[in-house]
């Protein structure tokens, strides 16, 4: 079993319509998500982080997250062409050695048509 | 403030040869932690440096080392390069702390052949 899982995808949604992507995670000590987007050819950056159960809302992004189903999702409203790309999902925990250790899940392919 | 920066973009070697890659923080940034992307594995955590101690390292053999200097840059060296180790390899900066936010530099491309 992967430690972070998500749906490759691709997932293709029309222009204007709620994207959602989902992802769970293997090791209830996790303690930070995060929600990146990557663009073909270019590095991953951040679209949103989320620390306690519930809701947190950013603009037309929210991610939810539930510790107890090791769950975390993020939807994104109103999708438009320009939301086409991969989205990681990123779960951080503390180290056995100190620190912390980020892992990524595989990413989700969003396709947005105009 | 200046973003992550890392040199070189792109990078071709032959199997056997070693590897150094390079990488700078944002200012104030005292942890710097590398990974390897491909299209198979996805981003894979190598390792993870703060204040020049390595305070994890991923599943990774040991011809993948790191290091990092006094003010924060941080290097990566790869030897006896196998075809395998063609990747993008990014570097990401972060404060330190667990809910600190990681900000990626543009990778450098490393193809073997």
């Amino acid at each position: 079993q992967k430690e972070v899982e998500q749906n490759s995808g691709p997932l293709s949604v029309p222009e204007g319509a709620i994207a959602s992507l989902n992802c769970t995670y293997s090791d209830r000590g996790s303690q930070s998500f995060f929600w990146y987007r990557q663009y073909s050819g270019k590095s991953p950056e951040l679209i949103m982080s989320i620390y306690s159960n519930g809701d947190k809302e950013d603009g037309r992004f929210t991610a939810q997250l539930n510790k107890a189903s090791q769950y975390v999702s993020l939807l994104i409203r109103d999708s438009q062409p320009s939301d086409s790309a991969t989205y990681l999902c990123a779960v951080s925990g503390s180290a056995n050695t100190g620190g912390f250790k980020t892992i990524f899940g595989a990413g989700t392919r969003l396709f947005v048509k105009a | 403030k200046a973003g992550v920066t890392q040199t070189p973009r792109y990078l071709i070697k032959t199997r056997g040869q070693q590897v150094t890659l390079s990488c700078s923080p944002i200012s104030g940034h005292r942890s710097v932690s590398w990974y390897q992307q491909t299209p198979g594995q996805g981003l894979q955590f190598l390792f993870e440096y703060f204040s020049e101690t390595q305070r994890n390292k991923g599943n990774f053999p040991g011809r993948f080392s790191g290091r990092q200097f006094s003010n924060s840059r941080s290097e990566m060296n790869v030897s006896t390069l196998e075809l395998g180790d063609s990747a993008l390899y990014l570097c990401a900066s972060s404060e330190g702390q667990l809910t600190d936010t990681q900000y990626f530099g543009p990778g450098t491309r490393l193809t073997v052949l």
